[in-house]
C-alpha cells in the first residue's frame, strides 16, 4: 500500500513569490490534514479536511494561505505570497478518522523562502 | 496550541540501555498517540492507547497512561544507534478533533 505522497520535496523561492504543495493520501483515507512544523517543535495544524470539506482551518493565516480538496481525494496548499517567516516543512497527514486512529505522515516539503 | 509536553527535551543514551520520555497534557483525551521522526522525515506512529488503557506493548515499546495525573511515558527497552530521533506525544480529544503535539523528545543513541 503507497504512503502519503508529496511534491515538492524542497522548495526555495524568493519571499513575495506564490509556493503551491501537492499532497496525495492513503486511497480510502476520509481525513486529510496540513501541519506545519518549524524547527525543534512539534507540527502545528493548518487545516483538516473530511472529505471535501474543512471542517478545521482556524490555525490556517487566510491572508495568504489558502487550500482546497477537490473530489475529497488529493490536496493543494497555496501560500501567495510568502514571507521570510513561512520557511518550515510542510506535513500532509490522513487518516480513517484522526480523533479516534493513528495518522500516516508523508515525507514532507521543506520551504525555504529567501 | 500545543497541549502535550515532553520531558527530557533531550535524552542521551548508550547502545542497550533503555529509554523513558514522559509527556503531560491538560485536558481530558480519548486517546493519546506517539510518534518517531527522523531527521528530515515525516512522522511515524508507534502506538496509541486509549484513555481507559493503562499500558501497551509493541515490541521494545512500553506506552504507560495514567488519566487521573494527565500524563504518559514511553519507554525503549534496549535501545538501538537507530533508535535515534525525535519522539512526540499527541493528543486527541475525541473523533472529529485534530490531535495536538507536543514539542518532543529528542533522542540520542550512541554505539
Amino acid at each position: 500500500e503507497a504512503g502519503v505522497v508529496q511534491s515538492p520535496r524542497y522548495k526555495i523561492i524568493e519571499k513575495k513569490q506564490p509556493v503551491a504543495f501537492w499532497c496525495n493520501p492513503i486511497s480510502g483515507h476520509n481525513t486529510l490534514y496540513w501541519y506545519l512544523q518549524n524547527l525543534g517543535q512539534g507540527p502545528e495544524l493548518l487545516i483538516r479536511y473530511e472529505n471535501e470539506e474543512a471542517v478545521d482551518d482556524s490555525q490556517l493565516p487566510k491572508d495568504r494561505f489558502s487550500a482546497e480538496r477537490l473530489k475529497g481525494v488529493d490536496s493543494t496548499l497555496k501560500i501567495q505570497p510568502a514571507e521570510l517567516g513561512d520557511s518550515a516543512v510542510y506535513l500532509c497527514a490522513s487518516s480513517l478518522d484522526g480523533g479516534l486512529y493513528e495518522q500516516y505522515f508523508g515525507p514532507g516539503t521543506r520551504l525555504t523562502v529567501t | 496550541s500545543q497541549q502535550g509536553e515532553e520531558d527530557p527535551q533531550a535524552l542521551s543514551i548508550q547502545e542497550g540501555e533503555n529509554a523513558t520520555m514522559n509527556c503531560s497534557y491538560k485536558t481530558s483525551i480519548n486517546n493519546l498517540q506517539w510518534y518517531r521522526q527522523n531527521s528530515g522525515r515525516g512522522l511515524v506512529h508507534l502506538i496509541l492507547i486509549r484513555s481507559n488503557e493503562r499500558e501497551k506493548h509493541s515490541g521494545r515499546l512500553r506506552v504507560t497512561l495514567d488519566t487521573s495525573k494527565k500524563s504518559s511515558s514511553l519507554l525503549i527497552t534496549a535501545s538501538r544507534a537507530a533508535d535515534t530521533a525525535s519522539y512526540f506525544c499527541a493528543t486527541s480529544r475525541n473523533s472529529g478533533y485534530a490531535l495536538n503535539f507536543g514539542k518532543g523528545t529528542s533522542l540520542l543513541v550512541t554505539p
